[in-house]
């Protein structure tokens, strides 16, 4: 695709529940990035995905937040047992190489009840 | 630590002109970025600066200082479509990932 891609959108669960966040970076991008925007605040680094080498993990908030990418493409971000501090947008973010431009996805919007 | 400092809102008027600020105070630096973000969408990428100096593409200008941490996006004859949120971010050097520590976004609001 042109430009990257997030799935779903929109994402409702209820408190404990696990969920699953799809990110199709643009294609050749060799770098991946998981962020999360929180009501009122920045944007937050949550981990760092380079060909195939080890990602950087430093920014998850928590041993609940996992993730994964597979055959150097598309990722998945999970959250187990979410919490209500877990609303919020996580978006993607795709480059040629870590010296490159980013380019975002829309995002999922996630709102845990 | 790690720290980005801009304004939260600014309101302009269409037609003229606007500066957004950003101060940055980072143990590496590799680059500082202007994104903008209208409201439920994807930040889009505006200008990228690495030196000092001005940055000018369109009604779209972007400086920065890497001695003073300090950075500005100027946008010349505003439209109605420049509201949006604009978000400066520095590229980490110190983690060796590329990732951008952002600062929390200037709310733009363009009046007629």
């Amino acid at each position: 695709g042109a430009g990257v891609s997030q799935s779903p959108s929109n994402k409702v669960t209820e408190k404990g529940k696990d969920v699953e966040l799809r990110c199709d970076p643009i294609s050749g991008h060799t770098a991946l990035y998981w962020y999360r925007q929180s009501l009122g605040q920045g944007l937050e680094f949550l981990i760092y995905f380079q060909g195939n080498s080890a990602p950087d993990k430093s920014g998850l908030p928590s041993d609940r937040f996992s993730a994964e990418r597979t055959g150097g493409s598309v990722s998945t971000l999970t959250i187990q047992r979410t919490q209500q501090e877990d609303s919020a947008v996580y978006l993607c973010a795709s480059s040629a190489g870590l010296a490159e431009t980013q380019y975002f996805g829309p995002g999922t919007r996630l709102l845990v009840l | 630590g790690q720290n980005i400092d801009q304004p939260t809102e600014m309101t302009a008027t269409e037609g003229a002109i606007v500066q957004i600020n950003c101060t940055y105070q980072t143990s590496g630096f590799n680059g500082l970025f202007w994104y903008q973000q209208h409201a439920g969408e994807a930040p889009t990428f505006l200008s990228y600066n690495v030196l000092d100096g001005l940055e000018e593409k369109g009604r779209f200008s972007s400086f920065l200082s890497r001695s003073k941490g300090y950075s500005y996006l100027l946008l010349k004859e505003l439209q109605m479509k420049d509201s949006a949120s604009y978000l400066c971010a520095v590229r980490d050097a110190a983690s060796n990932t590329g990732k951008l520590i952002f600062g929390q976004g200037t709310t733009l609001q363009v009046k007629p």
